[in-house]
């Protein structure tokens, strides 16, 4: 079964509105990672927060992780029509090589 | 710096005909190397994930097959291709202990 579950699985904001994306997972997690997918791309990584670690930030880009709940949430600020994306959040679970991916939420901003 | 290749970019293939995806990494040794699929709209499926030459794990039974010729290359490959291989394959690398992984362009796969 899928490690990682994105919530919600799509999301229409308008420029400049905060966009909270959350994850849930499964099992005990060396890290976790958020990537973005532009339509028909690859995915891009965008920031990864170990598991000892409870916020971390990017630019306008804010994790979170509470491991006592295994979630996560990404929030964007002042997002802009070019965040439009999918955006995944992976686990690499404890003691493994591969990271597993969710479902992952379309973020649609609106101009 | 890092790059990661793959090709062809799009492919329309024939049911029962072979398929060879090719993905290509520069500049890193010994990377771990991943074959994913990806269905419209949806996640990444893992495929197959390699740490060394013929070191390679699948993840899933199915038709296609992989493998790592030389230490920066990995090969997708089916001998017979089924309408349900349609999809987006991506290749992805990773090195060290975190996992972080970064992807190729990917190549869209339709099968008629």
């Amino acid at each position: 079964s899928q490690q990682g579950e994105e919530d919600p699985q799509a999301l229409s904001i308008q420029e400049g509105e905060n966009a909270t994306m959350n994850c849930s997972y499964k099992t005990s997690i060396n890290n976790l990672q958020w990537y973005r997918q532009n339509s028909g791309r690859g995915l891009v990584h965008l920031i990864l927060i170990r598991s000892n670690e409870r916020e971390k930030h990017s630019g306008r880009l804010r994790v979170t992780l509470d491991t006592s709940k295994k979630s996560s949430s990404l929030l964007i600020t002042a997002s802009r029509a070019a965040d439009t994306a999918s955006y995944f959040c992976a686990t690499a679970p404890t003691g493994g090589f591969k990271t597993i991916f969710g479902a992952g939420t379309r973020l649609f901003v609106k101009a | 710096s890092q790059t990661i290749h793959q090709w062809p970019a799009t492919l329309v293939q024939p049911v029962g005909s072979p398929l060879s995806l090719e993905c290509t990494v520069e500049g890193t040794s010994n990377p771990n190397l991943y074959w994913y699929r990806q269905a419209a709209g949806r996640g990444l499926q893992l495929l197959f994930y390699s740490i060394g030459i013929d070191q390679i794990s699948s993840e899933v039974p199915q038709n296609l097959s992989a493998s790592r010729p030389q230490d920066r290359q990995f090969i997708l490959s089916s001998k017979k291709l089924l309408l349900s291989d349609s999809g987006f394959y991506l290749c992805a690398w990773s090195g060290g202990s975190n996992n972080e992984q970064f992807f190729g362009p990917g190549t869209r796969l339709t099968v008629l």
